[in-house]
């Protein structure tokens, strides 16, 4: 089925660690973005990448790296993990910045110990 | 800065009763409008949206939504909800490539 693809599904990690979370989509959708969810906070945007070969920083940046690999692929990478980090990763794709709505992957449970 | 208000943290319905889930936004424009919906462990689910034209618009799952400027409001209805719709809805806006989601709505279906 068409859709947004994210891996791993669940993930924990001790502080200081390193990980990145793959994202990927077979819509040809032109953006793509990294969001985190948590209780009370609701949905934060990390990084955007409003078409291949760009990102920009969202609402929530900081100890957060992303690469948009090609069209399909848009990766999050957390270099030294701390507790805050953890959340409910999720990453979404639109045809282009905010036209259509957005196609959201099932998410990543990451926990930092 | 452009908001989204859900004044309903939790609701809770009788199976087969209808349903309206409120949505407010504060912005000078008219945005673009979304409601989504998530499972629990799932991610959202685009129900429906607004662009422009009419105001009254019709969703996946029996859901619709009436975009009402002069109250800045995008509510969203369901005449006859199912046991299955219990999950947590949100409304988005959209303005210049930015969007804000609100913090959501838990709908709770009684047997």
């Amino acid at each position: 089925n068409a859709g947004v693809t994210q891996t791993p599904k669940f993930q924990v990690l001790k502080t200081g660690q390193s990980m990145t979370l793959q994202c990927a989509q077979d819509m040809n959708h032109n953006s793509m973005y990294w969001y985190r969810q948590d209780p009370g906070m609701g949905l934060r945007l990390i990084y955007y990448s409003a078409s291949e070969g760009t990102t920009d920083k969202g609402e929530v940046p900081n100890g957060y790296n992303v690469s948009r690999l090609n069209k399909r692929e848009f990766s999050l990478r957390l270099e030294s993990a701390a507790p805050s980090q953890t959340s409910v990763y999720f990453c979404a794709s639109s045809e282009s910045r905010g036209l259509g709505g957005y196609t959201f992957g099932s998410g990543t449970r990451l926990t930092v110990v | 800065a452009q908001s989204v208000t859900q004044p309903d943290i939790h609701i809770t319905v009788s199976e087969g009763a209808s349903l309206e889930l409120r949505c407010n936004y504060s912005y000078g424009a008219t945005p673009y409008l979304f409601w989504y919906v998530q499972s629990p462990g799932q991610g959202l689910q685009l129900l429906l949206k607004y662009f422009s034209g009419d105001t009254l618009v019709q969703g996946i799952k029996g859901f619709e939504a009436e975009f009402k400027r002069s109250q800045s409001s995008f509510n969203l209805r369901k005449p006859s909800v199912h046991w299955s719709d219990a999950a947590e809805y949100f409304c988005a806006v959209e303005h210049a490539g930015k969007s804000t989601f609100g913090d959501g709505t838990t709908l709770t279906v009684k047997p």
